[in-house]
């Protein structure tokens, strides 16, 4: 019964290379993003689809491809993978509207190295 | 201009001690959400209290509670009775209503350490 759920949790790869992590989410949820936290810890927007649609777009590299088949699925596609890239990738969901108590969830992140 | 401000990297305290987290933010939509969230080693992202704007009383949740001073425009944590486990990363975020009503922006962080 978890509520957002990524896969994978850890992910290893050689720079150059491209791969995707998925996210899923049972909360009914119309809202999804996708957040990157470095070494730092800080926590940094990339993207947010709502209903399917992209809604905020941050300044990431064009390498990044969301997409979003349903209101359910958030994934994330990254091409030609470098070592700046190597980072935890949160995906998070939320109920959209103009209530303010609208909590993001957050899936458990996965865990990207690029060697 | 950060929306979030979370001046403290890293503090200690001492096991049943209260400990205050300081978070200050910048927005000038009248409408908004704060939102603290807990950060454990093991890196997940916990969801631990909520203040909304035009609530007139402090949120509360067990030994969290939250200090809004909206004038200051001020969210600070409060833990009381600080236990082992409380030690983790503790972000403070805000979700405004009028403008990007679907974005969340997070400070960067306090580590908190509980001694024993």
């Amino acid at each position: 019964d978890t509520a957002v759920s990524q896969t994978p949790k850890y992910l290893v790869t050689q720079m150059g290379n491209d791969k995707s992590i998925k996210c899923e989410q049972n909360l009914g949820h119309d809202t999804m993003y996708w957040y990157k936290q470095d070494s730092k810890k800080f926590l940094k927007i990339m993207f947010s689809y709502n209903n399917k649609e992209l809604i905020i777009n941050e300044t990431v590299p064009n390498r990044f491809s969301p997409k979003s088949p349903d209101k359910a699925h958030l994934n994330l596609h990254i091409n030609s993978l470098e070592l700046g890239d190597s980072a935890v990738y949160f995906c998070a969901s939320s109920r959209s509207g103009r209530s303010s108590y609208n909590e993001q969830f957050f899936g458990p992140g996965t865990r990207l190295t690029v060697l | 201009a950060q929306k979030i401000t979370q001046t403290q990297p890293g503090m200690f305290v001492q096991e049943k001690e209260a400990v205050t987290l300081d978070c200050t933010y910048d927005t000038s939509d009248p409408s908004y959400g704060l939102f603290w969230y807990k950060q454990p080693s093991s890196g997940e992202m916990i969801f631990l209290i909520y203040q909304g704007s035009y609530d007139q009383q402090n949120a509360t949740e067990g030994r969290y509670s939250l200090n809004f001073q909206k004038a200051r425009k001020s969210a600070n944590l409060v833990i009381s009775a600080s236990q082992l486990g409380d030690s983790a990363m503790y972000f403070c975020a805000m979700r405004e209503l009028l403008y990007n009503f679907n974005k969340f922006y997070f400070g960067s962080g306090t580590k908190l350490n509980v001694k024993p």
